[in-house]
C-alpha cells in the first residue's frame, strides 16, 4: 500500500455517458499526477497538479477530460461523452518531492475503465 | 522530444541468474531516471533512481542499475534473480526541465524456477 487511493477501482460505462474519478494523494505532499495506462502500455501522462494548480497538461487530454484539485488536496478526473477509446487505467501518483524534481512517484492502485 | 526505449518485451531467466532488463533514453540536458516495477493486480512501485554521481544505484529488493551516458543507457540489473522477481519492469525519464515523466512501454521478466 503506498498510501495512495483511488475510486472507484472499476467502471463499466456506455459510451457516451461522463465518469468521474477520484484521487486521494498522500497528505503531505503537494504534488499530484494523473497518468494513462493501456494494456502493453506504460503509464502516459495526462496532467499534473501543484496544490491546486493544474500546471500542466497533455495533449492527450482532449477537451472532454477535465481535472480538479480543490484546496489542493484530493483530485477528480471527469471524462465526459466517454468513448471506446478512453477504456484503459487510469493512474494517480504522488510524487514524494525532491529538490531539483527527481521526484519518486507513488501511485495508486489505478481505475479501470471499460467503455462499452 | 524526451523518452526512453525498453528493447524487450519479454525476458526470460533462470532462477539465481543473473538478470539485466533493458532501456535507453533521449533526453535534452542532464536526466533523471528511474525504474518501477508492477506485479500482477499491484500498483507501480518505485526500485530505485539516478540523478548524478555514481553512475552504478542500489535500489529496493536487491537490484540495481547503471547509467551510461555514453550509450544513453540505464539497464537494471540483478545479480541473483528470485522466482518472486517476476513482473513488468518499466523504465522512466524526467528531463531537466518540465514536469513530466516519460515512461517506457514495459518488459514482463519471468524468472524460471
Amino acid at each position: 500500500d503506498t498510501g495512495v487511493s483511488q475510486d472507484p477501482r472499476h467502471k463499466i460505462t456506455k459510451r457516451g455517458q461522463n465518469v468521474t474519478f477520484r484521487c486521494d494523494p498522500i497528505s503531505e505532499h503537494n504534488r499530484l499526477y494523473w497518468y494513462r495506462q493501456t494494456l502493453g502500455q506504460g503509464p502516459e501522462f495526462l496532467t499534473y497538479f501543484q496544490n491546486e494548480a493544474q500546471l500542466e497538461k497533455s495533449r492527450l487530454l482532449s477537451d472532454r477530460f477535465s481535472a480538479e484539485r480543490p484546496k489542493g488536496s484530493f483530485s477528480t478526473l471527469e471524462i465526459q461523452r466517454t468513448e471506446q477509446g478512453d477504456s484503459a487505467m487510469y493512474l494517480c501518483a504522488s510524487p514524494r518531492p525532491h529538490r531539483g524534481g527527481a521526484d519518486e512517484q507513488f501511485f495508486g492502485p489505478g481505475t479501470r475503465l471499460t467503455v462499452l | 522530444a524526451q523518452s526512453v526505449a525498453q528493447p524487450e518485451d519479454q525476458v526470460n531467466v533462470a532462477e539465481g541468474n543473473p538478470l539485466t532488463v533493458k532501456c535507453t533514453y533521449s533526453v535534452s540536458g542532464n536526466p533523471y531516471l528511474f525504474w518501477y516495477v508492477q506485479y500482477p493486480n499491484r500498483g507501480l512501485q518505485f526500485l530505485l533512481k539516478y540523478i548524478t554521481g555514481d553512475n552504478l544505484v542500489k535500489g529496493s529488493y536487491g537490484f540495481e542499475a547503471e547509467f551510461n551516458k555514453s550509450q544513453t543507457s540505464f539497464h537494471l540489473k540483478k545479480p541473483s534473480a528470485l522466482v518472486s522477481d517476476s513482473a513488468l519492469y518499466f523504465c522512466a525519464v524526467r528531463g531537466f526541465t518540465g514536469n513530466q515523466f516519460y515512461f517506457g512501454t514495459g518488459t514482463s521478466l519471468t524468472v524460471i524456477p
